[in-house]
C-alpha cells in the first residue's frame, strides 16, 4: 500500500525555520513528481511547491518563493521542505502529495496525513 | 493564474438525494481537472481526474463531466459518508490551482 508520512511540524516563532520530511513507501518514489500542499485553519487548499520525479525541476508559488526549498532524496524515498523566514500566514496543515506522473501535469492520487505548522510568538 | 470558482458554497441535501457541484475555470483547461473529497480531520481524497475518470476504488455514484471551462461533479444518490467538502483542481496550467470548495451538508 502507498504510504506518505509527514514529520517535522510544530510551533515556531516568526522568522524561524523548520524542515518537513515526507517518507514514502509502497511505490517507486523516483518515478513520480511530488508536491507540498497546505491548508490554513478553516481554509482551502494551496499547492505551493512541487518537484519533478528526477528532482531536476521545481515550482514555488509566489507566497513562498525565496523562503521555502523543496528537495527529494530518491535513494531514501523521502521528500523535504526547508522553510525559512516563517510568517504567521504560513500557519497551516502541510500535506505531501504524490502525482500520477513524473511531472506536475497530473493530479494527486495519494496524500499524507498532514503535519501542523504553527507560526506564533 | 487560472482561477477556479466553485458553486454553490454550501449544498444542503438529504441522504438519497442527487448532488450537483459546479466548477468554472477562468480560462480553458481542456480536461485537466480533478475533484477531491475532504472530510474533517482527513487529507483530501482523489475522486475524479481527467474531468470524468473515476479514481481507483471510487463508487460509481460519483461522476464528473465537462471540458474547457465548465465542469460538474455529480453524486447520484448521497450516502451518509458523502457529506464532506469537495474541491476541484486544475493541473493543466502552472500554477496548479484549487477551487475554494463546496460543502455538502446534511439537511
Amino acid at each position: 500500500d502507498v504510504q506518505l508520512v509527514e514529520s517535522g511540524g510544530g510551533l515556531v516563532q516568526p522568522g524561524g525555520s523548520l524542515r518537513l520530511s515526507c517518507a514514502a513507501s509502497g511505490f517507486t518514489f523516483s518515478s513520480y513528481a511530488m508536491s507540498w500542499v497546505r491548508q490554513a485553519p478553516g481554509k482551502g487548499l494551496e499547492r505551493f511547491s512541487g518537484i519533478t520525479a528526477s528532482g531536476g525541476d521545481t515550482f514555488y508559488a509566489d507566497s513562498v518563493k525565496g523562503r521555502f526549498t523543496i528537495s527529494r532524496d530518491n535513494s531514501k524515498n523521502t521528500l523535504y521542505l526547508q522553510m525559512n523566514s516563517l510568517r504567521a500566514e504560513d500557519t497551516a496543515i502541510y500535506y505531501c502529495a504524490k502525482t500520477t506522473g513524473s511531472s506536475g501535469s497530473y493530479p494527486f492520487d495519494y496524500w499524507g496525513q498532514g503535519t501542523l505548522v504553527t507560526v506564533s510568538s | 493564474e487560472i482561477v477556479l470558482t466553485q458553486s454553490p458554497g454550501i449544498l444542503s441535501l438529504s441522504p438519497g438525494e442527487r448532488a450537483t457541484l459546479s466548477c468554472r475555470a477562468s480560462q480553458s483547461i481542456s480536461s485537466y481537472l480533478a475533484w477531491y473529497q475532504q472530510k474533517p480531520g482527513q487529507a483530501p481524497r482523489l475522486l475524479i481526474y481527467g474531468a470524468s475518470s473515476r479514481a481507483t476504488g471510487i463508487p460509481d455514484r460519483f461522476s464528473g463531466s465537462g471540458s474547457g471551462t465548465d465542469f460538474i461533479l455529480t453524486i447520484s444518490r448521497l450516502e451518509p459518508e458523502d457529506f464532506a467538502v469537495y474541491y476541484c483542481q486544475q493541473y493543466g496550467s502552472s500554477p496548479r490551482t484549487f477551487g475554494q470548495g463546496t460543502k455538502v451538508e446534511l439537511k
